[in-house]
């Protein structure tokens, strides 16, 4: 596709439920990275891909986080037993690499509501 | 030492007027100063951006001032238009192999262009 594409656009879970978010990166582009935005605030940097490298996973809030990134490509973060302050919107954006490339494109992110 | 503090939270300007939002960082060793522009319901776009070897960069109407030795950047819109209206966000970033390449947000700054 032309662009960062995430899916779901919105979802809602009941509170204790596991919710996966889906990335699907701009082709060709090598970094990956996972942001969360609240409410009313900036955005949190959450997870990091580049190629076959290990992920930089210092900014998941805890171990109920995790991310994979498939064949370095799309990318699945998944949330277990959810509470209600992860209701945010998660943005995924990607990029030719940190080290090439400045411009970090962002998908539309999908908006999790926990109920 | 990672954070991005962003001001003012909110903003109203006349059709035509410059608003004008500012940024301060601490770390030293960010290397790429990006402001990004969201609608609601979209994701950040890039708007434009600077590195820390200028002092202004101009793109339209689009102008960022740099300020190395007092670690701080703005943004300047000119002749601000209606279509203008968005949440803008201040970033920071350390390019380079040897690191992410993780974008470092400010909190936002919602602006509104009256006509």
């Amino acid at each position: 596709g032309a662009g960062v594409s995430q899916s779901p656009s919105n979802k809602v879970t009941e509170k204790g439920k596991d919710v996966e978010l889906r990335c699907d990166p701009i082709s060709g582009h090598t970094a990956l990275y996972w942001y969360r935005q609240s409410l009313g605030q900036g955005l949190e940097f959450l997870i990091y891909f580049q190629g076959n490298s290990a992920p930089d996973k210092s900014g998941l809030p805890s171990d109920r986080f995790s991310a994979e990134r498939t064949g370095g490509s799309v990318s699945t973060l998944t949330i277990q037993r959810t509470q209600q302050e992860d209701s945010a919107v998660y943005l995924c954006a990607s990029s030719l690499a940190a080290v090439a490339s400045f411009e970090a494109f962002f998908g539309q992110g999908t908006r999790l509501t926990v109920v | 030492q990672q954070q991005v503090k962003q001001s003012p939270q909110s903003l109203i300007v006349q059709k035509g007027g410059i608003p004008i939002i500012n940024c301060a960082y601490e770390n030293t060793a960010f290397d790429y100063f990006p402001w990004y522009q969201q609608f609601p319901g979209k994701g950040p776009a890039l708007l434009i951006a600077i590195r820390p070897d200028v002092s202004e960069k101009k793109e339209g109407r689009f102008t960022i001032s740099f300020n190395k030795s007092a670690k701080q950047f703005s943004l300047h819109i000119m002749d601000s238009q209606p279509g203008d209206s968005a949440t803008y966000f201040c970033a920071a970033s350390k390019r380079g192999s040897s690191n992410t390449g993780k974008l470092i947000f400010g909190q936002g700054t919602t602006l509104q262009v009256k006509p």
